[in-house]
């Protein structure tokens, strides 16, 4: 199956820094998701971007899917951002499946 | 609007019980999933489901039943428990039929098996 890997793995940073956590992934997709997972456990959906640019406030998305990876860019960071960020896909050559995740980058932001 | 609700939010079993893992969503959506997430693995798609009446397996099934009779609830069944089942349970919906479009998550059922 397809295979997606996350980097870094961890990050730490002072609040208002900037970031970019990058997603690998090895075959061509139809479906990328980006979602942040909150120090309580929850799930939420930042963006939903196959191919293209995103901005939603300060952050912001870009996918090459020719070129296999994406990119999540967090800028002037907060403690609130903190959490793990996981990618997922989905391969173009499935027909209804769900959604393959990396391991995640685990953020930390510290005051 | 709820969003997708699963119920309980914490279990406990002694291995061999069985129990069922709730998920409901209002938002009538067509497509449902659940996945299972262990520390340092990312989360791993257990069984999904297309449209009531529809179910399907993902990467990690065995040891888990499914069904969808109807649109809202896409229950969970462990039918006997095993310690290696012990993990965060989350269940996901999506408006479209493939589960391409944003994927909107529960906020999670932690089960312990002993």
């Amino acid at each position: 199956g397809i295979q997606v890997e996350q980097s870094p793995p961890d990050l730490i940073l002072q609040e208002g820094a900037n970031s970019t956590l990058r997603c690998n992934f090895s075959d061509s997709v139809n479906n990328l998701q980006w979602f942040h997972q909150n120090p309580w456990g929850q799930l939420i959906n930042l963006f939903y971007i196959p191919s293209g640019t995103k901005q939603n406030g300060r952050l912001s998305a870009t996918t090459v899917a020719t070129e296999r990876y994406s990119l999540l860019y967090i800028s002037s960071s907060q403690t609130t951002d903190s959490g793990v960020y996981f990618c997922a896909v989905t391969n173009s050559g499935g027909g209804a499946d769900g959604l393959t995740f990396g391991k995640g980058t685990h953020l930390i932001i510290q005051p | 609007n709820a969003g997708v609700t699963q119920t309980p939010k914490f279990q406990v079993l002694k291995t061999g019980q069985s129990m069922t893992l709730q998920c409901a969503q209002d938002m009538n959506h067509e497509y449902m999933s659940w996945y299972r997430q262990d520390p340092g693995m990312g989360l791993r798609l257990i069984h999904y489901s297309v449209g009531a009446g529809i179910t399907d397996q993902g990467e990690v099934p065995n040891g888990y039943n499914v069904s969808r009779s109807t649109t809202e609830d896409f229950p969970l069944r462990l039918l006997s428990a095993a310690p290696s089942q012990t993990s965060v349970y989350f269940c996901a919906s999506s408006l479209d039929t493939v589960g391409k479009l944003p994927l909107h998550f529960g906020n999670g059922t932690r089960l312990t098996v002993t």
